[in-house]
This record gives C-alpha cells, sequence and structure tokens, in this order.
C-alpha cells in the first residue's frame, strides 16, 4: 500500500518569497509517479506538478519546482516569488501505474497563506 | 493540460430525493475515471473507480446502491446520489486519467435539506 505524508497542516510565507511544501512517500514499488494539485477555496484541483519515479531531473512547471530525493523518498514543493493568490490547500500525491486502478493516494494536504 | 469539466458546481436537494453528478472529459478519451468526496478540511477520499464500459470499483465502506457509477462513454462518468440525505452533503469531484497525468473536474457541492 502507499502512503503519503505531508506534515505541514498550515504554513505562511511573505509575499516574494519563496517556500517550501513537504511530502513523504511510501511505496515498494519501483515505477511511481508524483504528484502536487492546488485547491483554492473554491474546490477546485489544479494540477501543477509531475514527477516520475524514473525521471532524472527534477521537474520545474514556471514558479513550481518538485525537489525529488528518490533515496529519502521525498518530493518537496518549492514556490518561487510566493503570490497572494497562491494562498489556497496544496495536496501531494502519489500514483502507482501499476497498482489496481491507477488511482490516487492523496496526502493530508497543507494550508499556505501568502501575506502582504 | 486536460480539461475535465464538471456539472453541477452547485446542487441542493430535498431528502429522499436523487441528484446526478456529470463528470466529462472535453478534450480527451478517459477509459478510466474517479470519483472522490471530500469532507471539510479533509483529504479527498476516493470513492470509486469508475471504467469506461464495465461496472465501478468501489472502495471499502462505501454503498454501491446508494451511489450509482455509470461511464457509458469515453467522455462522460456520472455519479448519482439515490435517496440522499443529509449526511450525503459533501463535495464530490471527479478525475480522468490522460497519460500520466490524473485531471480534476471543478467539483460539485452538494447541500441535502
Amino acid at each position: 500500500a502507499q502512503k503519503i505524508t505531508q506534515t505541514q497542516p498550515g504554513m505562511f510565507v511573505q509575499e516574494k518569497e519563496a517556500v517550501t511544501l513537504d511530502c513523504t512517500y511510501d511505496t515498494s514499488d519501483q515505477s511511481y509517479g508524483l504528484f502536487w494539485y492546488k485547491q483554492p477555496s473554491s474546490g477546485e484541483m489544479i494540477f501543477l506538478i509531475y514527477q516520475g519515479s524514473y525521471d532524472e531531473q527534477n521537474a520545474t512547471e514556471g514558479r513550481y519546482s518538485l525537489n525529488f530525493q528518490k533515496a529519502r523518498k521525498s518530493a518537496n514543493l518549492v514556490i518561487s516569488a510566493s503570490q497572494l493568490g497562491d494562498s489556497a490547500m496544496y495536496f501531494c500525491a502519489m500514483r502507482v501505474p501499476w497498482d489496481a486502478g491507477n488511482m490516487l493516494t492523496f496526502g493530508g494536504g497543507t494550508r499556505l497563506m501568502v501575506k502582504p | 493540460g486536460a480539461v475535465v469539466s464538471q456539472h453541477p458546481s452547485r446542487v441542493i436537494c430535498k431528502s429522499g430525493t436523487s441528484v446526478k453528478i456529470e463528470c466529462r472529459s472535453l478534450d480527451f478519451q478517459a477509459t478510466t475515471m474517479f470519483w472522490y468526496r471530500q469532507f471539510p478540511k479533509q483529504s479527498l477520499m476516493l470513492m470509486a473507480t469508475s471504467n469506461e464500459g464495465s461496472k465501478a470499483t468501489y472502495e471499502q465502506g462505501v454503498e454501491k446502491d446508494k451511489f450509482l457509477i455509470n461511464h457509458a462513454s469515453l467522455t462522460l462518468s456520472t455519479l448519482t446520489v439515490t435517496s440522499a440525505h443529509p449526511e450525503d452533503s459533501s463535495f464530490y469531484i471527479c478525475s480522468g486519467l490522460h497519460g500520466n497525468t490524473i485531471y480534476f473536474g471543478e467539483g460539485s457541492w452538494l447541500t441535502v435539506v
């Protein structure tokens, strides 16, 4: 079974500063994918970034980057130059392609609050 | 990214009635779609996996007769909450698998009064 742990229930960051949201995972599978989603108060789940377990480079998407440390089983999200609109819940998730159902396993989430 | 559209975004229904929520993949074919439920300030809880042309796979503890899932085409999955009760009030959100990534709909807020 897979497990995702996000140890920070809530975080504050000053506008324009960078912030790191922690995510650790546990799986015995060698092939897996790691995801980060943003959920604003409206409820929608916005896909941010994806990292495959065999990807050698850390994924980056604009201001988002994923600090993938495979040996430590961590997949932290780094948001550079925080903006007020970044205030939201952030979920780390994992998918094991060969697992029954291809479903996502979610962490408990981190609420990020950006201060002006 | 790929687009998944969910409708309605908000619905209020009377206790004892049924309500249907639609989930459409607009620019890709989704063989597999997932339905989640989310309680306030909690993470997403997978309810069921919907496979086109076959029966849905429900997670343990989810009543399949209460939460009917139909995946009749490669672009449409529906969740019907039957005989809804106030405790069914929640946020329901669907997602579709496209390549390596899973994209979500906008979610549906269900309130049963």
